[in-house]
């Protein structure tokens, strides 16, 4: 069974410093993961993703991300954080494959505010 | 390209009374997914749909109905609404063969009362 916990419900950095989120999953087998943000009123939105390719992920917004197996793994981060980065962000696992329709484990989300 | 889409947006039930929320996807996806959320449980699964005439139950299915209308609409109906299922839904869709990335409507905000 897969399953994610997110390290701190409430980060607060002041802009310009980097954003650091945890991320750490438990898969029986080789996991996806993704990160996924959510503003204000909005539904989720696919910051990033990883899937078996390179490691170190890129996406949208200046994030990334790193998959490190032997520490399970995946936590999010940004050199220098905007204001426009405030918004509520949550890592998710699937396993691949088999017949689990895709579906995604959550964490409970961790909610980032960025201080002038 | 809408992408997805749910209505209402927002919905004030009163104790025992009943609701469908729709979802519908544009983007011929296969499976589709209703979560709730709720302050510091992240989003939970309702129920799931993996392809058309299939659905399962997912992590707290309890009071809730659902109907995989066709591939483009499933819904997701409270038969008798409590206090408990006050909360944000959220209708979500992916191509599973690929890599079930999940592509989220802008959600449905119930309260009941």
């Amino acid at each position: 069974a897969q399953s994610v916990t997110q390290l701190g419900s409430h980060v607060s950095v002041s802009e310009g410093a980097l954003v650091l989120l945890r991320c750490n999953y438990s898969s029986s087998v080789p996991p996806y993961l993704f990160w996924y943000v959510q503003y204000p009123n909005q539904g989720l939105q696919l910051l990033l993703k990883y899937t078996s390719a390179a490691t170190l992920v890129k996406g949208i917004n200046g994030f990334e991300a790193e998959f490190k197996k032997s520490e399970t793994s995946f936590h999010l981060t940004k050199p220098s954080a905007h204001m426009s980065d405030a918004a509520e962000y949550f890592c998710a696992v699937s396993a691949p494959g088999g017949n689990q329709g895709g579906k995604l484990i959550f964490g409970q989300g961790t909610e980032l505010s960025v201080k002038p | 390209n809408a992408g997805v889409t749910q209505t209402p947006k927002f919905q004030v039930l009163k104790t025992g009374q009943s609701m469908t929320l729709q979802c519908a996807q544009d983007m011929n996806h296969n499976s589709m997914y209703w979560y709730r959320q709720d302050p510091g449980m992240g989003l939970r699964l309702i129920y799931y749909s993996a392809s058309e005439g299939t659905t399962d139950k997912g992590e707290v299915p309890n009071g809730y109905n659902v109907s995989r209308l066709n591939k483009r609409e499933f819904s997701l109906r409270l038969e008798s609404a409590a206090p408990s299922q006050t909360s944000v839904y959220f209708c979500a869709s992916s191509d599973k063969v690929k890599t079930s990335e999940q592509y989220f409507g802008p959600g449905t905000r119930l309260t009941v009362t």
